[in-house]
């Protein structure tokens, strides 16, 4: 199983960015994807999910309303539009899977991460 | 909103030492307790789900035990390899949500 982030780059405050996710290595439309970040040298935050078809989608309350999560199983990705963003959003994004095909399970499969400055 | 706490927040051990991280949720959590090993420049890898299943591949001297409010996660005898950051999550069903200790740093 092979998650591969990819769309890191420095935007402003205000600015829009969107991550990708490809998977290899598994049956991509049988699992729910997550998006988690972490700010460097810090803690883990949960970010956001959509289940296996995209008809779910969570977020955190620190992105509602600015990130959208969709998937494109004909692409084996998932896709994280982050706009409105802001320097509290500066982290590495990960990718990550659940240990099984429950919307609810513990990640068990991550990406390396994508890093996100959001700097003027 | 279940807030988890880990302590210490740095342990400070020698190779074949026990090691004895401790998360405690504000609330009953049941099960549905995960914990994550970081190494510096990589992503976490799971260890335990549900309390106390180690994930596939995870050595036998990880052990998760607890159950309600407080929850363990024993390192037997820690090996070079086990000097990381863990971290604990609390998963709920319904509102989704996968809501991340603060970390415990199990560092020589």
């Amino acid at each position: 199983v092979q998650l591969v982030e990819s769309g890191g780059d420095v935007i402003q405050p205000g600015g829009s960015l969107r991550l990708s996710c490809a998977a290899s290595g598994i049956t991509f439309n049988d699992y729910t994807t997550h998006w988690v970040r972490q700010v460097p040298g810090r803690g883990l935050e949960w970010v956001s999910l959509i289940s296996w078809n995209g008809g779910i989608t969570y977020y955190a309350d620190s992105v509602k309303g600015r990130f959208t999560i969709s998937r494109d199983n004909s692409e084996n990705s998932v896709y994280l539009q982050m706009n409105n963003m802001t320097t509290e959003d500066t982290a590495f994004y990960y990718c990550a899977k659940g240990m099984d095909t429950s919307m609810v399970t513990p990640l068990a499969y991550w990406g390396q991460g994508t890093l996100v400055i959001v700097s003027s | 909103e279940i807030v988890l706490t880990q302590s210490p927040a740095t342990l400070s051990l020698s190779p074949g030492e026990r090691a004895t991280l401790s998360c405690r949720a504000s609330q009953s959590i049941g099960f549905y307790l995960a914990w994550y090993q970081q190494k510096p420049g990589q992503a976490p890898r799971l260890l335990i789900s549900d309390v106390a299943n180690r994930a596939t591949g995870i050595p036998a001297r990880f052990s998760g035990s607890g159950s309600g409010t407080d929850f363990t996660l024993t390192i037997s005898s820690l090996e070079p390899e086990d000097f990381a950051v863990y971290y604990c999550q609390h998963l709920n069903n319904w509102p989704p949500s996968f809501t991340f200790g603060p970390g415990t740093k199990v560092d020589i």
